[in-house]
C-alpha cells in the first residue's frame, strides 16, 4: 500500500540534544512538508521541499533543519536551538501541481510525538 | 496575513443529529479550501476539497460549502454517528507561487450513542 511512514511514533529528548524524525513516502510525490501541531493551535509549516536537493523554510523554521537527498525521504532534525520542541510533528506529501491548477491535496503520515524531558 | 478560524472549538451531540461546522478566513485570495479529519494522536485525512470556483462538494453524508467573497465555509454532517467523533480541520490554499496551506485550529466533535 502506498503511503507515508513516520518514525518513531514517540520520542523523548533531553535538553541540549538533537533528534531526527524520519519521513518516508512511496507515493512518488514530488513535494514533501513538515508541520508542527500544538494543543489548541492549527498546524504550522516548518519546512517544505518541492524537488530533490531543494527545500524552503516555512513559518517556524528556527531551530529545525531538513535534507532532501532522495525523493522518498525528508527527515527533520530538531536541534538544541529549538526552545520549545515538545509537540506533535506531521509529515505530508503531495503531487506538485503547477500553481495554475491549484489542487494541492496532501497525504499525511501518522505523526511523531516529541517530548522534552 | 491569512487567518483561519473555526467555530465552535468543541461540539457534543447525540447520535443521529445533523450538524454544521464553521470555518472562516480573512483573505479571499485562495485556490481552494479543504476539510480534514484527525483522530486522536493520528495524522490528517482529507475529506473534501472545494476549488475557489466551486460552491460546494459532497461525499456521502458530508457536504461542504464555500462562499469565497464572505470568507466562509461550512461542513455539514448528516445523521451523525459515534464513528464521526474526531477533530475536523479546515485549511485554505493560498494564491501564491507555492501552494501554502493555512490551517484552522479545528473543531473537536463528540457524537454520543
Amino acid at each position: 500500500d502506498g503511503g507515508i511512514t513516520q518514525s518513531p511514533k514517540y520520542l523523548f529528548r533531553k535538553e541540549g540534544q538533537n533528534v531526527t524524525l524520519s519521513c518516508e513516502q512511496n507515493l512518488n510525490h514530488d513535494a514533501m512538508y513538515w508541520y508542527r501541531q500544538d494543543p489548541g493551535q492549527g498546524l504550522r509549516l516548518i519546512y517544505y521541499s518541492q524537488i530533490v536537493n531543494d527545500f524552503q523554510k516555512g513559518d517556524i523554521a528556527e531551530g529545525y533543519s531538513v535534507s532532501r537527498e532522495k525523493k522518498e525521504s525528508f527527515p527533520l532534525t530538531v536541534t538544541s536551538a529549538q526552545k520549545n520542541p515538545t509537540a506533535f510533528y506531521l509529515c505530508a506529501s503531495s503531487i506538485y501541481y503547477p500553481a495554475i491548477s491549484g489542487a494541492n491535496v496532501l497525504t499525511f503520515g501518522a505523526g511523531s510525538r516529541l517530548t522534552v524531558l | 496575513k491569512q487567518e483561519v478560524t473555526q467555530i465552535p472549538a468543541a461540539l457534543s451531540v447525540p447520535e443521529g443529529e445533523n450538524l454544521v461546522l464553521n470555518c472562516s478566513f480573512t483573505d479571499s485570495a485562495i485556490y481552494n479550501l479543504q476539510w480534514f479529519r484527525q483522530d486522536p494522536g493520528k495524522g490528517l485525512t482529507s475529506l473534501l476539497l472545494i476549488q475557489s470556483s466551486q460552491r460546494e462538494q459532497t461525499s456521502g453524508r458530508l457536504n461542504a460549502s464555500l462562499d469565497k467573497s464572505s470568507g466562509r465555509s461550512t461542513l455539514y454532517i448528516a445523521a451523525s454517528q459515534p464513528g464521526d467523533s474526531a477533530t475536523y480541520l479546515c485549511a485554505v490554499t493560498m494564491n501564491t507561487g507555492f501552494q501554502k496551506l493555512v490551517f484552522g485550529t479545528g473543531t473537536r466533535l463528540l457524537v454520543s450513542p
